[in-house]
């Protein structure tokens, strides 16, 4: 079973500036890895795929990079409606597909 | 498409619970399908999948044995239903739609999901 271990737990950041999440595999997934965003009592939505693809919707400030072990993702000027939690997904490697523990961005 | 999911459900220990997925605005049998749980407060875990037009499920090995994935391409819904239930299988429910490739596989980010349906097992 491939291991997502996401960093930091929690990202305290203020409104405008720049965020860096990380999200770091047991072993190589290739290119296939999401991010997903949650708010508190909603399902996850799909932000990026492909390791930095944006899914259809999802503003330019989300942006997604890495292959193989590291991947991140930068939101370049948070908004308040981004404060949220953001899972990575890696569905390289099956089964199972697993998700990272999650990031918590709250407000500085 | 749309993704609605039947709603919350109490379970006892020992007893079963099936969550539907009814899915709208395309076919089910265009698509494949997965189930994903959140225990209060932690984070996703994927449990399994469905590719309704082969057929084929697929579970992760902590809930083989326990979980059964189907679909009803007539009615555009697909089920999951977990056995055995124990007070840690408490969580929300979703399922998930894999986006769209050239071919039906089980290997995708999820770009559709339901609203999720909360199972609380409790004695």
């Amino acid at each position: 079973e491939i291991v997502m271990t996401q960093s930091p737990a929690t990202l305290s950041v203020s409104p405008g500036e720049r965020a860096t999440l990380s999200c770091r595999a047991s072993q190589s997934v290739r290119r296939n890895l999401a991010w997903y965003q949650q708010k508190p009592g909603q399902a996850p939505r799909l932000l990026i795929f492909g390791a930095s693809t944006r899914a259809s919707g999802i503003p330019g400030r989300f942006s997604g990079s890495g292959s193989g072990t590291e991947f991140t993702l930068t939101i370049s000027s948070l908004q308040s409606e981004d404060f949220a939690v953001y899972y990575c997904h890696q569905y390289d490697n099956w089964p199972p597909w697993t998700f990272g523990q999650g990031t918590k961005v709250e407000v500085k | 498409m749309q993704l609605l999911q039947s709603g919350a459900e109490v379970k006892r220990p020992g007893s079963s619970v099936k969550v539907s997925c009814k899915a709208s605005g395309d076919t089910i049998s265009n698509h494949a399908f997965s189930w994903v749980r959140q225990a209060p407060g932690q984070g996703l875990e994927w449990m399994g999948g469905i590719i309704p037009m082969q057929g084929i499920a697929d579970y992760a090995q902590k809930f083989q044995g326990r979980v059964t994935n189907t679909a009803d391409e007539s009615t555009g819904t697909v089920y999951m239903e977990l056995s055995s239930l124990k007070p840690e299988d408490t969580a929300v429910y979703y399922c998930a739609r894999v986006a769209p490739t050239a071919v039906i596989t089980p290997r995708g980010a999820y770009d559709i999901w339901g609203q999720g349906t909360l199972v609380t097992v409790s004695s």
